[in-house]
């Protein structure tokens, strides 16, 4: 089974920060690298498929890269809506998810 | 608007059943891979299953935590996706979402809570 790690766990920033969050895979899976956000109490919702395809709708500040096992999503200028949490998922082999990462308030 | 509403949860004693549905509209349903996945606090996401489409027979996948338990259907002329869940187990408590997708997941329910405990 392929494994994706998240890190941090926990990001605490700003209004206006650069957002970085990184995900590892436990083999390569290429770019078949999605993103999603979720908020408390709602389901997942994808921002990025193919590890830097935006779907529709999401704003551009959202930006994904990566291939193999090293992806990165990064939230250029963090704005109050995007306090969330933010997972990873490969599908390259099934699907697997990564452990999530909480971006908090500073 | 696509949406995707999943019913059926509910508590259940280890050992037990239970089928749920997720019934879609406002897309071409029988095009599309649908899938289920649940959340728990302490494992997070997991990817429990899926049912392909027509085109690819109907084929379905599952976890190896859930295979030979749990079973995908579907039904395309009720735009609907089905999970039947057999010989629960405590660790099978979670949050049940069903999704539309074949990679990435763009489309999801509000979910259905199952809890097993006796």
């Amino acid at each position: 089974d392929i494994q994706m790690t998240q890190s941090p766990s926990t990001l605490s920033a700003s209004v206006g920060d650069r957002v970085t969050i990184t995900c590892r895979a436990s083999q390569s899976i290429g770019i078949w690298l999605a993103w999603y956000q979720q908020k408390p109490g709602k389901a997942p919702k994808l921002l990025i498929y193919k590890t830097s395809s935006l779907e529709s709708g999401v704003p551009s500040r959202f930006s994904g890269s990566g291939s193999g096992t090293e992806f990165t999503l990064t939230i250029s200028s963090l704005q109050p809506d995007d306090f969330a949490t933010y997972y990873c998922q490969q599908y390259n082999n099934y699907f697997t998810f990564g452990g999530g990462t909480k971006v908090e308030i500073k | 608007e696509v949406q995707l509403v999943e019913s059926g949860g509910g508590l259940v004693q280890p050992g037990g059943s239970l089928r749920l549905s997720c019934a879609a509209s406002e897309f071409i349903f029988s095009d599309h891979y649908m899938n289920w996945v649940r959340q728990t606090p302490g494992r997070g996401l997991e990817w429990v299953g899926r049912t392909k489409n027509k085109a690819n027979s109907y084929t379905t996948e599952y976890a190896a935590s859930v295979k030979g338990r749990f079973i995908i259907s579907r039904d395309d002329s009720k735009n609907s996706v089905y999970l039947q869940m057999n010989s629960l187990l405590t660790e099978d408590t979670a949050l049940y979402y069903c999704a539309r997708g074949s990679g990435s997941l763009n489309a999801w329910g509000q979910g259905t809570l199952v809890t097993v405990s006796s």
